[in-house]
């Protein structure tokens, strides 16, 4: 299986910030990477999508990076409602695996 | 709009049995796969099951095979997760997801619902 590490686990910013989540994968997945966002009794809300495609709806702020192993997920100029937890996923082969999160929290 | 309603979770004792069911609705579900995922109280995301557009595809996350079992009635627009054996660490809200993508799973997930509570405790 595919095992999917973040790095930083938590990350205390305030509103205006630029923040880089990274997610390193076991093995090479090209592009197969998501990433959510969640909020606190929430399901996940999918965020970006083949590494770099952001979901329809999602604002400009937020844009993803990476190909192989090694992505990156960032928020330029981080608002009030970004403050949340963040998971990267791969999707090259089942099982599906997760990332362990990412929390972003209030500086 | 996309529908998924999970239910069948609740407190169950260690050993025994607990059958999910997700609902669907507002989409052609006969030409998406379902996942399912969970997510421990305080933990993070946790992938468990898959099944296949057409039901003849499944595949598990290794903490359930053998444990867990997955179909679904595409009559009846329901896929069914059959969780046995079930233990502490099984404690979770297990999400019902769809698929994006038409037949094959792609992993892309933005219709997801809104979950079910599942509690193994004696």
């Amino acid at each position: 299986d595919i095992q999917m590490t973040q790095s930083p686990s938590s990350v205390s910013a305030s509103v205006g910030d630029r923040v880089t989540i990274t997610c390193r994968a076991s093995q090479g997945i090209t592009t197969w990477v998501a990433w959510y966002q969640q909020k606190p009794g929430r399901a996940p809300n999918l965020l970006i999508y083949g590494a770099s495609t952001l979901q329809s709806g999602v604002p400009s702020r937020f844009s993803g990076s990476g190909s192989g192993t090694d992505f990156t997920l960032t928020i330029t100029s981080l608002q009030p409602e970004d403050f949340a937890t963040y998971y990267c996923q791969q999707a090259k082969s089942l099982p599906f695996t997760f990332g362990p999160g990412t929390k972003v929290d209030f500086k | 709009q996309v529908q998924l309603v999970e239910s069948g979770g609740g407190v169950v004792q260690p050993g025994r049995s607990l059958r999910l069911s997700c609902a669907a609705s507002g989409f052609t579900f006969s030409a998406y796969a379902i996942h399912w995922v969970r997510q421990a109280p305080g933990k993070g995301l946790e992938w468990v099951a898959f099944i296949s557009y057409d039901g003849y595809d499944k595949n598990f996350a290794n903490s359930v095979k053998g444990r867990f079992t997955i179909s679904r009635d595409n009559s009846k627009n329901t896929v069914y997760l059959q969780m046995k054996s079930l233990r502490g660490e099984d404690t979770a809200v297990y999400y019902c997801v769809k698929d994006q993508a038409v037949g094959e799973p792609a992993g892309i997930y933005v219709d997801w619902g809104q979950g079910t509570r599942v509690t193994v405790s004696s």
